[in-house]
């Protein structure tokens, strides 16, 4: 396991067009999170997995947007008719969450950056 | 809320020399952990440190410290004899013992010069 991956990379799409992004955590991490980040700030927490539940949603997390994690493993994304302002660093993360090691840091993916046109 | 504030949105630093970033943060828990991040240019972001708010002792990893002052809620990062790879967009975070999601700073931008 060499990490947590997302894909696609890169993608552009159309103004109103659907996306779909998605993320493989470190396999034994039971925790996942979503964040979006745009230039020049730093990341913003869209939405947090603990297995396959969905524990909290940000406010930013709008109608449009939706997250799944079918039986707790990988997890994605979908962003519903995209508008400009969506553009941005979708980056995911993962981390372990056992009752002993509950300071674990997440791990972070190196991101899907979105650029509505 | 918490909110997390990193007032230096760039620092440079000669090669080999000592560089500080600031980190602020506000919140009303007692109990939390603190979080320095790096993102190197088109790069995954990697942890650099962290320190639990319960310990006084300030956390260290070879080259890299922190001053965390909890009365204060500041949380600098010091990086010792700095290298060409350190050159990268730092993050400070926040992250409650109670729940899962952190909160980030802005970022501070470094520049080692040669």
């Amino acid at each position: 396991d060499t990490g947590v991956s997302q894909n696609p990379r890169h993608k552009i799409t159309k103004r109103g067009q659907n996306v779909t992004f998605r993320c493989d955590p470190i396999s034994e991490h039971n925790r996942l999170y979503w964040y979006r980040q745009t230039l020049g700030q730093g990341p913003e927490f869209l939405t947090y997995f603990q297995n396959e539940a969905q524990l909290e949603k940000s406010r930013l997390l709008s109608d449009r947007f939706s997250a799944e994690r079918p039986k707790g493993s990988f997890s994605t994304l979908e962003i519903q008719r995209t508008e400009q302002g969506d553009s941005a660093m979708y980056l995911c993360a993962s981390s372990s969450g056992r009752a002993t090691n509950m300071n674990t840091e997440a791990f972070f993916g190196q991101g899907t950056r979105l650029t509505v046109v | 809320a918490q909110t997390v504030t990193q007032s230096q949105p760039e620092m440079s630093v000669q090669e080999a020399e000592t560089v500080t970033l600031s980190c602020t943060y506000d919140t009303s828990e007692s109990d939390y952990y603190l979080f320095w991040y790096k993102q190197p240019p088109s790069r995954q972001m990697i942890l650099v440190i962290r320190q639990e708010a319960y310990k006084q002792q300030n956390a260290t990893e070879n080259r890299f410290s922190v001053n965390f002052q909890k009365a204060a809620k500041s949380f600098s990062l010091k990086i010792s004899d700095s290298q060409l790879g350190d050159a990268a967009m730092y993050f400070c975070a926040y992250r409650s013992v109670r729940y899962s999601k952190s909160t980030f700073g802005d970022g501070t931008t470094l520049t080692v010069k040669p």
